[in-house]
């Protein structure tokens, strides 16, 4: 089973437009983290977030995370044609070591 | 590019037969994951291996097992393959220590075709 879940399943967007996915997840975590990938290669981390945070920022991307609802989001702002792929956020759980993914948000950024 | 690499990049085979996936951890990372990915889906934790042992295991079923050697890399084996091993399967590397681990960096995969 898939511990986190993706909203939307799929994203389509004008370049230069702001893209933001959304994430819930089922038990307490340690950390919740970001990956990208491109035509189904191999997984690209974009950004980790601890359970201590409520927010980060890395470059065009902000996380946020809300403990409480067991949700995070990403934004990107002011997408690129190159920003398309398929976004998947994922839970670690230090017990068991393990890191599991939700089933992604395809985002299409039209040039 | 993240230095991991995974062979082949693409494989068929048949239901019945039995395959070897392997995997070349990033320099100074002690610890391999993987992970299955059916098509369209996110990908789903087969298990863990620190310093040669199993670390952890997700919900799949004997005839997946797994090797890493003393230079951290590692093999997956899948026997009596089904139609449902059709995926791309991907290996992840890692430094842990006494806190566990953190981020994960991700070798390219293998798309396992089986027919």
């Amino acid at each position: 089973s898939q511990q986190g879940e993706e909203d939307p399943q799929a994203l389509s967007i004008q370049e230069g437009e702001n893209a933001t996915m959304n994430c819930s997840y089922k038990t307490s975590i340690n950390n919740l983290q970001w990956y990208r990938q491109n035509s189904g290669r191999g997984l690209v981390h974009l950004i980790l977030i601890r359970s201590n945070e409520r927010e980060k920022h890395s470059g065009r991307l902000r996380v946020t995370l809300d403990t409480s609802k067991k949700s995070s989001s990403l934004l990107i702002t002011a997408s690129r044609a190159a920003d398309t792929a398929s976004y998947f956020c994922a839970a670690f759980k230090a017990a068991g070591n393990k890191l599991t993914f939700g089933g992604g948000t395809r985002v299409l950024v039209k040039p | 590019e993240t230095g991991v690499t995974q062979s082949p990049t693409h494989l068929i085979k048949t239901r019945g037969q039995q395959v070897t996936l392997r995997c070349s951890s990033q320099s100074g990372h002690n610890t391999v994951s993987w992970y299955q990915q059916a098509l369209g889906q996110g990908p789903q934790f087969i298990f863990q291996y620190y310093r040669e042992e199993e670390n952890g295991r997700g919900n799949f079923p004997p005839r997946f097992s797994g090797l890493q050697f003393p230079n951290y890399s590692s093999e997956l084996n899948v026997n009596a393959l089904e139609l449902d091993d059709s995926a791309l399967y991907l290996c992840a590397s890692s430094f842990s220590d006494r806190m566990g681990y953190e981020t994960q960096y991700f070798g390219p995969g293998t798309r396992l075709l089986v027919l």
